[in-house]
């Protein structure tokens, strides 16, 4: 079975300019989030769709940033303007199951460097 | 909202010692306690869990305990190996679907 993934890997960008992430989760997994982990601090969740409605987005910064999961498939983050605390890991995870102790399946996260 | 404290931030140990990560939560509704191991440059994997009715789980080498009164949780890793040098982060969730992470501890297992 495939992981979740996402791509970029990696994205370098200059203050100001756009960026868009995207999340392909578990084939089959409604649940799909994002977080984000700043450097050295802990991973932080930014929001949560269930296929392609936005369940919580309590998490997200400010308007700069734009998710959305059309037909509740992939997902992609955009993040316009990108401002220099806009840096860190951002990783998408994705699980089956609504509510409850479940596990959350994580890609391995896009790098986003702001300068 | 629920806050997860983790410590050590860093920890080093000899192989085959063993290795305890502490973790604190805030919210007392919290009832599901994972913990993820992050290999360099990997995603982060489930390595084990724990849920609010159970004091204890073991998994191999992999313990996490439990006490829901002082909202505390720890993982337990024996007869360490340097393969389980990686970043750890604990979690707590309350209600609602969202973790709440640790800011991680990076192990290092000395050969």
């Amino acid at each position: 079975e495939a992981g979740v993934t996402q791509f970029p890997s990696h994205s370098v960008i200059e203050k100001g300019q756009t960026v868009t992430l995207r999340c392909d989760p578990i084939s089959g997994h409604d649940n799909l989030y994002w977080y984000r982990r700043v450097m050295g601090k802990e991973i932080k969740f930014l929001l949560h769709f269930v296929k392609e409605s936005k369940q919580d987005e309590s998490g997200m910064p400010n308007n700069r940033f734009l998710a959305e999961r059309t037909g509740g498939t992939y997902s992609t983050l955009k993040v316009q303007p990108a401002e220099l605390e806009d840096s860190g890991v951002y990783f998408c995870a994705s699980s089956p199951f609504l509510g409850g102790a479940y596990e959350q399946f994580f890609g391995p996260g896009t790098r986003l460097t702001v300068l | 909202g629920e806050n997860v404290e983790q410590h050590p931030s860093t920890l080093s140990v000899q192989e085959g010692d063993s290795a305890v990560i502490k973790c604190t939560y805030s919210d007392s509704a919290s009832n599901y306690f994972p913990w993820y191991k992050q290999e360099l440059g990997k995603r982060p994997q489930l390595i084990i869990d724990i849920r609010s009715n159970v004091g204890e789980k073991k998994d191999q080498r992999i313990a996490v305990t439990l006490n829901k009164t002082a909202k505390h949780f720890s993982l337990h890793i024996t007869e360490t190996q340097p393969e389980d040098s990686a970043v750890y982060f604990c979690a707590a969730r309350p209600t609602g679907n969202q973790f709440y992470f640790g800011t991680g501890t990076s192990l290092t297992v000395i050969p």
